[in-house]
């Protein structure tokens, strides 16, 4: 089954909110990893929190990395039409050796 | 980016045919992956590959075969295709190192008849 599990699966918002969307695994994990993936594209990384790390920020991005609840959250601050996509959450898992385990996304439509 | 490419984008095959999808990266990364993305079940390993000739199943093997004779070059090979390999095929490639992210390419569109 799949390691990371993302919550909502659908959001839909305003320009200049905020967007947070969730995610939760089942087993330790070395790092989590949050990708946006643009209608027809290929997925884009984001951010990676590792986990002996409990928030990072990039830009208008913060992460929150909870191992004791085994969840994590993307914080997107004043969302732009542009950040319309998938965003996907995956693990690392220890021994995983490098494999990622995808949630299956949230799909966060911003409009105008 | 050009970092990697796949091709060909989209592809339209029948049942029981023979096809490679191709995957090229210039990055020179260690590791290489092929997903497939299915509404309902997010993004699935089917290979990966550590290194050229070192390759290993992901958690939906079964109909596929890989290859990695070289470093830059990560070929899948459905070798009788099948209805339930519609689907959407990423490749991705990364360092390694566990800390580093992995880079996707833009995806082949792949119906079989």
């Amino acid at each position: 089954s799949q390691q990371g599990e993302e919550d909502p699966q659908a959001l839909s918002i305003q320009e200049g909110e905020n967007a947070t969307m969730n995610c939760s695994y089942k087993t330790s994990i070395n790092n989590l990893q949050w990708y946006r993936q643009n209608s027809g594209r290929g997925l884009v990384h984001l951010i990676l929190i590792r986990s002996n790390e409990r928030e990072k920020h990039s830009g208008r991005l913060r992460v929150t990395l909870d191992t004791s609840k085994k969840s994590s959250s993307l914080l997107i601050t004043a969302s732009r039409a542009a950040d319309t996509a998938s965003y996907f959450c995956a693990t690392v898992f220890r021994g995983s050796n490098y494999k990622l385990t995808f949630g299956k996304g949230t799909l966060l439509t911003v409009n105008p | 980016d050009a970092g990697i490419t796949q091709s060909p984008r989209y592809k339209i095959t029948e049942t029981g045919r023979q096809v490679t999808l191709m995957c090229h990266q210039t990055w020179s990364h260690s590791y290489m992956f092929w997903y497939r993305q299915d509404l309902g079940h997010g993004l699935r390993l089917i290979y990966y590959s550590a290194a050229a000739d070192i390759t290993d199943k992901g958690e939906v093997p079964d109909g596929y075969v890989v290859s990695r004779s070289k470093t830059e070059n990560f070929p899948l090979t459905l070798e009788s295709a099948t209805r339930s390999q519609t689907s959407v095929y990423f490749c991705a490639s990364g360092p390694g190192g566990g800390d580093q992210p992995q880079h996707f390419g833009d995806g082949t569109r792949l119906s079989i008849l």
